[in-house]
Formats: structure tokens, sequence, C-alpha cells
């Protein structure tokens, strides 16, 4: 059974603040890692596909890093904005297409 | 993009109800779709995977039984949890994967099922 944890559980954070947060997975035989947006009342939405070791992807404010050595990746979110409240979720990929899923990261922002 | 719809977003039954929930690909044709059970402030737990044309593949500790799974078409996958307990109140939520293995899944809105 794989582990992904995904630290802190929430965050409470004001309008305007950046803020990060880490999702760990072992280390051995990476195939790839997906962040994931999901507001409350809707579907999970795709942010980014995390591949190779090293791997920096971004989109708008929102961004991510990739280590498969030590098993990590940061999604960070420059200047916080009301609308990116909601839980975000990494899953790692196996070569067979399976995902396991972390508890998520749920992020308030204060207006 | 892709689009996956499912239905219905809410149940709330008796027990012993057996409850059906369908999730719909609406823009592309899925071979494969993944069905999840979340419990609260917990992760998506992988169920099963249907497939198009034959038997679903359950994960270890899922009642094949308890959650029935069809793949009847390109479009369409169910999942049946017959005669739903307290216990089986859960949220569930079906995925179809993206074109290529490395490409995310795309989600339905899920299911939220209350057993009474």
């Amino acid at each position: 059974i794989l582990n992904v944890e995904q630290s802190p559980q929430s965050l409470h954070v004001q309008e305007g603040d950046s803020t990060n947060f880490t999702c760990s997975f072992p280390s051995s035989n990476f195939y790839a890692l997906h962040w994931y947006r999901w507001e409350t009342a809707k579907s999970p939405e795709a942010l980014f596909v995390m591949t190779l070791n090293g791997d920096e992807k971004k989109k708008g404010r929102i961004s991510a890093t990739l280590n498969t050595k030590e098993g990590y990746s940061y999604l960070y979110i420059k200047g916080s904005q009301p609308e990116d409240s909601a839980t975000y979720l990494c899953a790692l990929v196996s070569d067979a297409g399976k995902s396991t899923f972390g508890d998520g990261t749920t992020l308030t922002v204060k207006p | 993009g892709a689009v996956v719809s499912q239905h219905p977003s809410r149940v709330i039954c008796k027990s012993g109800t057996s409850v059906k929930i369908e999730c719909r690909s609406l823009d592309f044709q899925a071979t494969t779709m993944f069905w999840y059970r979340q419990f609260p402030k917990q992760s998506l737990m992988l169920m099963a995977t249907s497939n198009e044309g034959s038997k679903a593949t359950y994960e270890q500790g899922v009642e094949k039984d308890k959650f029935l799974i069809n793949h009847a078409s390109l479009t369409l996958s169910t999942l049946t949890v017959t005669s739903a307990h307290p216990e089986d109140s859960s949220f569930y939520i079906c995925s179809a994967p993206g074109t290529g293995i490395n490409q995310p899944q795309h989600f339905g809105d899920g299911t939220r099922l209350s057993i009474l």
C-alpha cells in the first residue's frame, strides 16, 4: 500500500498572503504525480502533471515543484485570493494508471 | 474539455434499499472508469476499476457483491450499492482516465449517499 501524505491538513491565510503545502510519497518506482484542485460542490480539477525530477510547473499564481529522489512535491500559491479557497489533492500515479491520493490540504483564504 | 457527469448528486434512503449511481462520459469514450469512496476527512480510496465489456477489477477489501459495477457502454458505468446499510453512507465519486497514462483523471461531481 502506497503512503501519500499531505501537510498541513488545513490552512487559513489572509488575502494576499503567499502559501505552500507539501505532498510526500515513496521515492522508489516513481511514475507520475498529479495535483488537483477541489472546490466544494464541484469535481476535482487537474492542476499539474509532474513526471520528471526537478519539474517546475506554473499556472498563473500557482506553481508546483517535484523532487522524486527525496519523494516530495510542493504546491505554491502566490498572493492568495478568496477564490483559491479549495482542497488541494495530490495523487501518485502508478505505471498501471492507478492513482493513490493524499488526504488533501484544505485552504481557506480570508478577505 | 472532457466532462464526466455523475448522477444523482445526493441520495437519502432507508436501510435495505439498493442504490444505483451513474457515471457518464459526455464528449468522449471511456473504456475504463474508476470508482472511489471518501470517508470524512480522508482521502479518495479506489474501490474498483470498471472495464467496458468485461468484469470490473475490485481493490482488496471491497465486497464485489455489495458494490456491483457495470460498464454497459463506452460512455456509461454504474455502481450499485446493494442492500445498503448505514455503514455504506459515504461520498462516492467516479472518474475517467485522461488520454495517455500520464494524463490526469476527469472526475464526476460525486454522490453523497446517506442511509437511514
